[in-house]
């Protein structure tokens, strides 16, 4: 069936630092790829996504490119601040799950000033 | 601006008691999702509907309820509440089409004591 594997947290970082969370899926066909966020005490809320190979979802300068070679969505941002700090859920929408969405176990990042 | 309302959202309750954790969107999406959030973060579908008078139970078993009457409103019910009950609580409803782009709602916490 399908998978989601994040990287193993936490990742604590200090302010205007270089983030990375890996993100790997298993899956048939061509799958949606997406990231979700969740802040203290809320409910998560869509943070990018990417529907096809090669294309780049962008929002509030973080970044991921779908790459179907490598089955890789990795989340990327140049410069954190410490309103970053949350849990981050890489998920996928496609292959033999149809209807739903396969979730990742979460990467807590902490951003020190 | 999604807009998915849940209520309460946070519920002390004893053994035993009957519970409904209400869960409302004002998007008009036909399709909806009940998640359990455990404390270490990993998120669980336990029940989805793709419209009205339509439920399943999702991947992780549990002992709750739905219902789907209206396309806006879609209640999860706890007959008899238990301590393994306690958990986070998370709705989330998308619209057929739309890649799965789900919308969460804050999320429900409660503690069965």
């Amino acid at each position: 069936g399908d998978s989601v594997t994040q990287m193993e947290g936490p990742v604590t970082l200090s302010e205007e630092a270089f983030l990375t969370i890996n993100c790997t899926y298993t899956a048939t066909g061509y799958p949606s790829l997406f990231w979700y966020v969740q802040y203290p005490g809320e409910g998560l809320q869509l943070l990018l996504k990417a529907t096809k190979a090669d294309d780049k979802g962008s929002n509030k300068g973080f970044e991921a490119t779908y790459r179907k070679e490598t089955t890789s969505f990795h989340l990327e941002k140049g410069s954190v601040q410490v309103s970053d700090s949350a849990v981050y859920f890489c998920a996928l929408y496609g292959g033999t799950s149809y209807g739903k969405l396969t979730f990742g176990q979460g990467t807590i990042l902490t951003v020190h000033p | 601006e999604a807009d998915i309302y849940q209520t309460p959202r946070y519920l002390v309750i004893g053994t035993g008691k009957k519970i409904t954790l209400e869960c409302s969107q004002t998007m008009g999406h036909d399709k909806m999702y009940w998640y359990q959030q455990d404390p270490g973060m990993e998120l669980h579908l336990i029940h989805y509907s793709y419209g009205v008078n339509s439920t399943e139970k999702g991947d992780l078993s549990s002992e709750s309820t739905v219902s789907r009457i209206r396309t806006e409103h879609f209640p999860l019910t706890l007959e008899s509440a238990r301590p393994s009950h306690t958990s986070q609580y998370l709705c989330a409803s998308s619209e057929f089409g739309s890649k799965e782009t789900q919308y969460f709602g804050p999320g429900t916490r409660l503690l069965v004591l």
